[in-house]
This record gives structure tokens, sequence and C-alpha cells, in this order.
């Protein structure tokens, strides 16, 4: 089963920074397979980026997605105050089809 | 807009069944989506259950593939989860969550996810 690592767990950075969030696979796998999404206490989980670059409908385009093989990252730009919140990747097609990162808090400083 | 919205008993005695039901709005589930269930247990990440198509089709975690069943019943639109001889183990939050693959775009990823209810098993 691949696994999904996500670093860092934990992420403080100030409004207007710019955040940096890894996601790597144990195996590599293929760009269109790779998902971020955003989690937010009480709220249904956003899809943030598919196929590891591509932007959901309606994401702002300060959060941009990249990486290939097994090394994928998020990144958002200019941090606001609504940005803060847990991430998540997620990889399709393997068995389990869907597998998770453990996710990465992204928290103001 | 497009809504799911899981409903069910929020606490179970260890050896029971958990069933819990998405309820669907703004779309038909005979839609050509796939249907999904996604938990989490707490301090813990997202876990795959299992999906279903609406001719009945599905595909589970084999993790879960002994103890779990997923219907879909599209008169009410809805479809729903159950889940045999559970224990602490899986208290979580559970989510239902749309597989947003269409004939047009490839997705591979949950478009729209219910906001999540949570299950405890305890005596």
């Amino acid at each position: 089963e691949i696994v999904l690592t996500q670093s860092p767990g934990t992420l403080s950075l100030s409004p207007g920074e710019r955040a940096t969030l890894s996601c790597r696979t144990s195996q590599s796998i293929s760009s269109d397979y790779l998902a971020w999404y955003q989690r937010k206490p009480g709220l249904a989980p956003r899809l943030i980026i598919f196929g590891a670059s591509s932007r959901a409908s309606g994401i702002p385009d300060r959060f941009s997605g990249s990486g290939s093989g097994t090394d994928f990252t998020l990144t958002i730009n200019r941090l606001e105050p609504e940005d803060f919140a847990v991430y998540f990747c997620q990889q399709y097609g393997s068995s389990p089809l869907y597998i998770f990162g453990q996710g990465t808090k992204l928290e103001i400083k | 807009q497009v809504q799911l919205q899981e409903s069910g008993p929020g606490l179970l005695k260890p050896s029971g069944t958990l069933s819990l039901t998405c309820a669907v709005s703004g779309d038909s589930i005979s839609s050509s989506y796939w249907w999904n269930w996604v938990r989490q247990p707490p301090g813990k990440g997202l876990e795959w259950i299992g999906e279903i198509y609406h001719t009945g089709s599905t595909n589970y975690n084999p993790s879960f593939k002994s103890r779990v069943t997923i219907s879909v019943d599209k008169s009410k639109n809805q479809f729903s989860l159950k889940l045999t001889s559970v224990t602490a183990a899986d208290t979580a939050v559970y989510y239902c969550a749309r597989d947003g693959n269409t004939v047009i775009q490839a997705v591979y990823a949950f478009d729209i996810w219910g906001q999540g209810t949570m299950v405890t098993v305890s005596s």
C-alpha cells in the first residue's frame, strides 16, 4: 500500500507570507492522481487541487500545486486569514483506491 | 448547488452495526458519479471506506471488505453505509463525498463533501 507523508506536521506563518506544504508518496504515482484538500473545523472538506496542479472550481490563484513522481507541493502565496486550516493530500489508483496523507496544520503565527 | 448531508446514530455499542445515510440534494444520485464514504478517527488521518455507483456497483477498501456494505436508494436520492461488528476503533467522523470524475474531466478526487457526522462506539 502506498503511503503519503506530509510535512511539516504544523506550519506557523503570518498573513501575507507564503506557505509551502509537502506530500511525498512511498511509490511513484501519476500526477493525474494527486489531489489536495482544505479542511476547517465544522466545515466540509474542500477540494483545492486535483491532477497535482489544476485548481478546483472557485479556488483563488494564490493556491498552486506542483510536483511529480513521489514529491508534490502545495503552495499558498500571500496567505489570507481564511487560508489557515488543515491541508491534506490524497492519491488515487492503488489499493485501496483512495489514500490520504495525515495532514498539515497551517496556523497563524 | 450540490450538497451532501450525513445522518445516523451518534452512539453505538461495541459489536453493533453502524448505519449512516447520505442525502444528496441539487443533483440526482443517478448522475454519472461515484458516491463515497470516508472516515477520520480522532487524531488519525482520513480513511476511504468505499464507493457506489447508481447501478449498485461498489468498490471497497480491503480493510473493511468483510464488514462493510454500501447501498443506494434512488427513490430517496441517497446512499447508505453499514458497518458491522463495530469496535472502539470505528469511532470516527464519517463523511460522504462525491468523486468528481466525469466524462468531460478526470478529477480522481472528491469535489463535494458532507460536513461529517461523529460516531462514537462505546459501551
